[in-house]
Formats: C-alpha cells, sequence, structure tokens
C-alpha cells in the first residue's frame, strides 16, 4: 500500500521561506523511472504543478515559480522536501505531493496523493 | 505553456444519468492526457490516464476519449458519490505540467 504525507507548518508570514517535507511507503524513489511531485491548491480554485524530482535527482519545475522553489529528496529516509522563497498571501493554498511513474516509468501522472497540508500566508 | 480547458464549469445531472464532461488543450498532448477526480476535503483521485486507461479499482462507468486536443471523460450512469470536480492533466510537453481548471458535477 503507497501512502504519503505532507507536513510542515500550517502558518507563514509574508516574505518567510516555506519548507514541507512530504513522508512516503509502500515505493522506492531509487527505482528507475519514478519520481515525486507537488501540486498545490488555492482555497476553491485549480490545481497547479508546482515541481517534481526524480529517482536519479533530476529535477524540474514550475517556470513560473522556478526562482523560488527548491525540491530535495533523502531516499534513505523516503522524504521529499519542498522549500518555498518569499511568501506571499497568493501562496496561502493546501499543498500535496504525489509519485509519478509507478504506472509506467516516467508517465507524469500523479497517483496516489497525499492528504495535503493547508498553508496560509498571513501576518 | 499548453493550457488546458475544461467545459463546462459546472454540469447539472441527474443520478442515473449519463454525464460527458470535455476537456481542450492549447495544443496536441496526444494520448497523454489524465483525468482526476476530487471530492469536498479530500485529495484528488486519478481515474484515467493515457487518455482512455482506468485507474485500478475504477469502475467501468468512467470512460475516456479523445486525442490531440479534444477529450471527453464520460460517466455512464451517475451514482452518488460521483459528484465531485473533475480536473484533466497534460503530461506531453512539459514542465508546466498543466491541469484544467475543473468542472463541477452536481446533483440535478
Amino acid at each position: 500500500q503507497i501512502t504519503l504525507k505532507e507536513s510542515g507548518p500550517t502558518l507563514v508570514k509574508p516574505t518567510q521561506t516555506l519548507t514541507l517535507t512530504c513522508t512516503f511507503s509502500g515505493f522506492s524513489l531509487s527505482t528507475s523511472g519514478v519520481g515525486v511531485g507537488w501540486i498545490r491548491q488555492p482555497p476553491g480554485k485549480a490545481l497547479e504543478w508546482l515541481a517534481l524530482i526524480y529517482w536519479d535527482d533530476d529535477k524540474r519545475y514550475s517556470p513560473s515559480l522556478r526562482s523560488r522553489l527548491t525540491i530535495t529528496k533523502d531516499t534513505s529516509k523516503n522524504q521529499v522536501v519542498l522549500t518555498v522563497t518569499n511568501m506571499d498571501p497568493v501562496d496561502t493554498a493546501t499543498y500535496y505531493c504525489a509519485p509519478m511513474g509507478l504506472l509506467r516509468s516516467y508517465l507524469a501522472v500523479f497517483d496516489p496523493w497525499g492528504q495535503g497540508t493547508l498553508v496560509t500566508v498571513s501576518s | 505553456e499548453i493550457v488546458m480547458t475544461q467545459s463546462p464549469a459546472t454540469l447539472s445531472v441527474s443520478p442515473g444519468e449519463r454525464a460527458t464532461l470535455s476537456c481542450r488543450a492549447s495544443q496536441s498532448v496526444r494520448s497523454n492526457l489524465a483525468w482526476y477526480q476530487q471530492k469536498p476535503g479530500q485529495a484528488p483521485r486519478l481515474l484515467l490516464y493515457g487518455a482512455s486507461t482506468r485507474a485500478t479499482g475504477v469502475p467501468a462507468r468512467f470512460s475516456g476519449s479523445g486525442s490531440g486536443t479534444e477529450f471527453t471523460l464520460t460517466i455512464s450512469s451517475l451514482q452518488s458519490e460521483d459528484f465531485a470536480v473533475y480536473y484533466c492533466q497534460q503530461n506531453n510537453n512539459w514542465p508546466p505540467i498543466t491541469f484544467g481548471q475543473g468542472t463541477r458535477l452536481e446533483i440535478k
């Protein structure tokens, strides 16, 4: 059974850096073609893909947010970490992590998803 | 960036009836399209990928079709648990991976 859980602060102040951790089980991020991605969803709005890290540490970022995002992994701990710098109230959202490449190597489809964590940006 | 446009924004259908949801890509994504279902307060759940392949455990009443720029998700006979928001996602030309804005399927 594959499970993922996002953890991190629920409230951050504007200009602060957000650090989120995705802890997973049931698959290995050392398997060829597998990756873990981050997706966010502002309240009442659509999904927005942020970043993805592959088994070989290759990384992909949303072009619109690239300058503010960093994704890393700790394979031994089954964790993926996302940092977002210079947080703003518009970054208020539920942040999800999810694996890709499990259905077919390198297939960028996310399944399953973690439960998500709501991050509010406010002073 | 490939823009995904879903229509309609809200669809009202009676239980037992058929629902047809559309997704259009701003340029061809071949068959590299997925559909997700999201219920209130829950994470999205993968329904279909490769435009028409059902994910594990997804009932046969869910089907997908299309390729290139036009895609359809059909739910053949709506059950109460199917009322949710549905998102399409392209994974053909990225980054960025892009999602549609969603279609809310509500009970008529």
